[in-house]
């Protein structure tokens, strides 16, 4: 069965605290992996597509790596605005559930100033 | 500007009444999506539809219907047949290239008074 698993479910830093969330999955065929960030009460706002191990992309303070068996989204030196929760999903396999995404459970993360 | 509009933002229905959320999208998307978010748990599939007067069951469609009349347009009926109607609900859309991300819109809270 395809799964995701985000770790941990909540995470507290002080303000300049650089620290890394965790999302494993197994899956049959991974066709992309997927981090979103979701603000309270809002939509998730897409962040990152990973197609391949090794593959990294950045954006300001976070950077998002893959590996065969999971992704890591890392902060590094976060600022109380990135405080959020942040999903992954990933995007599996062929067939009639083509562009279909499994979500994992996502990170709450807290930046205390 | 491009993007996903949902309505209402909050909801309150009645027991035994069926109500429906809009969802209108202007990015010329193929597919669109519903999800629900409840406390504690991942975002799991309602419904999508990948083109114009087609939709398929996601992993928890009971209680629920769709339509796909427009390329634009994926409104939810929530029915009185859905048993826990209480929580966050949000519709995504993506372009039909397998791999593309999906864009959430900003969600509309459902509670069941």
């Amino acid at each position: 069965e395809d799964q995701v698993t985000q770790s941990p479910e909540a995470l507290r830093l002080q303000e300049g605290e650089s620290s890394s969330l965790n999302c494993s999955y197994t899956v049959s065929g991974l066709r992309g992996l997927f981090w979103y960030r979701q603000d309270p009460g809002k939509g998730p706002e897409f962040l990152f597509t990973l197609y391949s191990a090794g593959e990294e992309k950045e954006k300001e303070r976070l950077k998002a790596t893959l590996t065969k068996k999971e992704s890591f989204l890392h902060i590094t030196a976060p600022k109380p605005e990135d405080s959020a929760t942040y999903l992954c999903a990933v995007q599996a396999g062929e067939g009639g559930s083509q562009g279909n995404l499994i979500f994992g459970k996502g990170t709450k993360l807290s930046v205390k100033p | 500007d491009g993007g996903i509009t949902q309505s209402p933002k909050y909801l309150f229905r009645k027991e035994g009444q069926n109500v429906t959320l809009s969802c209108e999208q202007n990015l010329n998307h193929d597919a669109m999506y519903w999800y629900r978010q409840d406390p504690g748990q991942g975002l799991r599939l309602i419904y999508y539809s990948q083109i114009v007067n087609d939709f398929q069951k996601g992993d928890i469609a009971e209680g629920y219907s769709v339509s796909r009349e427009k390329k634009e347009s994926f409104p939810l009926t929530v029915t009185s047949a859905q048993k826990n109607p209480t929580a966050f609900y949000l519709c995504a859309s993506k372009a039909q290239m397998s791999y593309n991300e999906q864009f959430f819109g900003p969600g509309t809270r459902l509670t069941v008074l």
